[in-house]
């Protein structure tokens, strides 16, 4: 069973950071694109970065690019988001998601498994 | 502003069909992807690539485009299925990843 769940919320001040990290299990970690995916109160979705299963490539939104790094540790089957300089506009339910492929471009698969989400407040 | 456009509401009759669409250039070039998220939930992917559906999502979800609309139906609509509906593609430079606005379907 795929399962994957975020860890690392909580509340920080505006122009703090905070490391966020999805453990993943029930499936062979390097051989999918993971992304990060956020949804602000009552809000919609935002991808805000994604990467490949070897880690060689990355995609950042505008909104998050120079403040926000995505990565991956293959041999732990965990996803990072480190997040510097953060936005009150950046308070969101931040979600890890799975792609069904290892491209994170791949127009063929969607984002097939998502975790719970984190909880990411920030303060003025 | 998403470069994807839903409409913010949409209602239906339980068993009758309904269409969600999603509108922008980029689906010109590039299919759309669809999500069903319920409330306090993560969520669900029900159609990716041109028209596939996940293992364990109903064969009433089906998916179809034409020009610079991408559709996603529900024949036989069941009130499990109320929820909200969000579409994803890239966006008309080809370089980013956005979500349309998303729809909430009410089953009356």
């Amino acid at each position: 069973e795929v399962q994957l769940l975020e860890s690392g919320g909580g509340l920080v001040q505006r122009g703090g950071s905070l490391r966020l990290s999805c453990a993943a299990s029930g499936f062979t970690f390097n051989n999918y694109a993971m992304t990060w995916v956020r949804q602000a109160p009552g809000k919609g979705l935002e991808c805000v970065s994604g990467i490949s299963g070897s880690g060689d490539s990355t995609y950042y939104a505008d909104s998050v690019k120079g403040r926000f790094t995505i990565s991956r540790d293959n041999s732990k089957n965990t996803l990072y988001l480190q997040m510097n300089s953060l936005r009150v506009e950046d308070t969101a339910l931040y979600y890890c998601a799975k792609r069904g492929a290892s491209d994170f471009w791949s127009g063929y698969s969607g984002f097939d498994y998502w975790g719970q989400g984190a909880l990411v407040t920030v303060s003025s | 502003s998403s470069e994807l456009t839903q409409d913010p509401a949409v209602s239906v009759a339980l068993g009758q069909t309904v269409q969600i669409t999603c509108q922008g250039d980029s689906l010109r070039m590039y299919y759309a992807t669809w999500y069903q998220q319920k409330p306090g939930q993560a969520p669900v992917l029900v159609i990716y690539g041109e028209k596939n559906r996940p293992s364990g999502i109903p064969d009433r979800f089906s998916a179809s485009s034409s020009e610079n609309t991408a559709y996603l139906t529900i024949t036989g609509a069941q009130a499990e299925d109320e929820a909200d509906y969000f579409c994803k593609s890239r966006d008309s430079s080809g370089n980013h990843l956005v979500f349309g606005g998303g729809t909430k379907l009410t089953v009356l």
